[in-house]
């Protein structure tokens, strides 16, 4: 079973919509939980950090769920420009990347 | 967030060479970490660099392919040896954030590594 695992999509999902992508993790040692967003040809820049009280910033929900071992990235009211890979990465004793989600929103 | 320059920023090379990738940070760092991701794929770490001793290398990953350097707080470098086209590859540095590990990483821009 691998670390950190995510559908790998694409989710295509008109402007306006709801999106959510989940991401399961094995090692239930695992410490911090963060969300990426990697655009093509470029490197990975962290979207938010996932607590367990959940966190939200604008548009963007991210939550853990510690017991079920997995987290959650809420995207409301899709732009354009959301289209992009995020990546959720969970760190133990490293940071390890899920395989990403490919989201292209449509006009 | 730490700022981070890698060059070089891509590069095609022939098989059999090796490519030296540079990355300075604009602050002292105790770890930078080197990761790689295959096309289509997502990052996998390849070794973990600390200043002052050996590199510690993750599971697949061997010095002698890909050896690390790290002179200084600031700076580390990785050399992927004897390269094949199966190395062609995007290869990142990061650092943990400056407010620390709970913070997330920082990545360099990468550099696209094409093998013919």
């Amino acid at each position: 079973r691998k670390e950190v695992e995510q559908d790998p999509g694409p989710f295509n999902v008109p402007e306006g919509a709801t999106v959510a992508f989940n991401c399961t993790y094995s090692n239930s040692a695992s410490q911090s939980f963060f969300w990426y967003r990697q655009d093509c040809r470029k490197e990975p820049k962290l979207l938010m950090s996932v607590y367990s009280s959940g966190n939200e910033d604008g548009r963007f929900t991210a939550q853990l769920n510690r017991a079920s071992q997995y987290i959650s990235l809420l995207i409301r009211d899709s732009k354009l420009s959301d289209s992009a890979t995020y990546l959720c990465a969970v760190h133990t004793d490293k940071l390890i990347f899920g395989t990403g989600t490919r989201l292209q929103v449509f006009p | 967030s730490a700022v981070i320059s890698q060059k070089p920023s891509r590069d095609i090379c022939q098989r059999g060479t090796s490519l030296t990738i540079q990355c300075q940070v604009d602050s002292q760092v105790t770890m930078m970490f080197w990761y790689r991701q295959q096309p289509g794929q997502s990052l996998t770490l390849i070794a973990t660099a600390n200043q002052g001793s050996e590199a510690t290398y993750e599971s697949g990953f061997v010095i002698d392919k890909f050896p690390i350097s790290r002179p200084n707080l600031t700076f580390s470098t990785l050399t992927v040896s004897n390269m094949s086209p199966e190395d062609s590859s995007i290869y990142l540095c990061s650092v943990e954030d400056q407010g620390g590990r709970a913070y997330g990483y920082t990545f360099g821009s990468g550099t696209r590594l094409t093998v013919v």
